[in-house]
């Protein structure tokens, strides 16, 4: 089992609508929760940081994550065609200063004008 | 723009080669990561550097080094280069860790073909 899954998609949905993409993961010590974009040959673009449980909102974005379930979550309101690109959860946890990554495989987004 | 650069953008080698990877971090970031992205392994953390030490260390192969300079830019060597090595290689840095908020800051990757 991996340590974070993703379902990698593709989904396609039409502009304004709202969009769910989530993960799980296996390793209770994540504490650090992430929402990277990831345009095209682009490198990964912080989009949402939430530590531990609970909801973050920050525009038209909503991170959530639930640890009991080991479950995350990001919401996108009104979505537009801008925001097709792949979106990578990842997760840290703190051991001997490293903040290292772990990142489920992506899913990518099209949203169709 | 994350401020972080890496040099080249693309770069195509030969099997059994070996290159260099070169990354500055952002203005006043003391720690740098690396990772690798394969479409079958998805995006990998393979070692960190914070202000010129090694920190951690993840799926690295023995065949890959790294280190970061007193400037604290760092280089990733691959050597013996094999087809499964293309990939696009990643560094990020951050902000000095163990300080509650970190967050890592991508720069525009290296896209590495090895025919």
């Amino acid at each position: 089992q991996k340590e974070v899954e993703q379902d990698p998609g593709p989904l396609s949905v039409p502009e304004g609508a709202i969009v769910s993409l989530n993960c799980t993961y296996s390793n209770s010590a994540f504490q650090y929760f992430m929402w990277y974009r990831q345009y095209s040959r682009k490198g990964p673009e912080l989009l949402m940081y939430t530590y531990s449980s609970g909801n973050k909102e920050d525009g038209r974005f909503t991170a959530q994550v639930d640890k009991s379930s080991k479950y995350i979550s990001l919401f996108i309101r009104d979505s537009q065609p801008s925001d097709s690109a792949t979106y990578l959860c990842a997760m840290s946890q703190v051991g001997a200063g490293s903040y290292q990554l772990t990142f489920g495989k992506g899913t990518k987004l099209s949203v169709i004008p | 723009d994350s401020g972080v650069t890496q040099t080249p953008k693309h770069l195509i080698t030969a099997t059994g080669q070996r290159v260099t990877l070169r990354c500055s971090p952002r203005s006043g970031d003391l720690s740098v990561y690396w990772y690798q992205q394969s479409l079958d392994q998805g995006l990998q953390f393979l070692i960190q550097y914070y202000n010129g030490e090694e920190r951690a260390k993840g799926n690295i192969l023995e065949r890959f080094s790294a280190q970061q300079f007193p400037d604290l830019h760092s280089e990733l060597n691959l050597s013996s280069l094999e087809l499964g090595d293309s990939a696009l290689y990643f560094c990020a840095s951050s902000v000095v860790p163990g300080r509650g908020q970190e967050t890592q800051y991508f720069g525009p990757g290296t896209r590495l073909l090895v025919l």
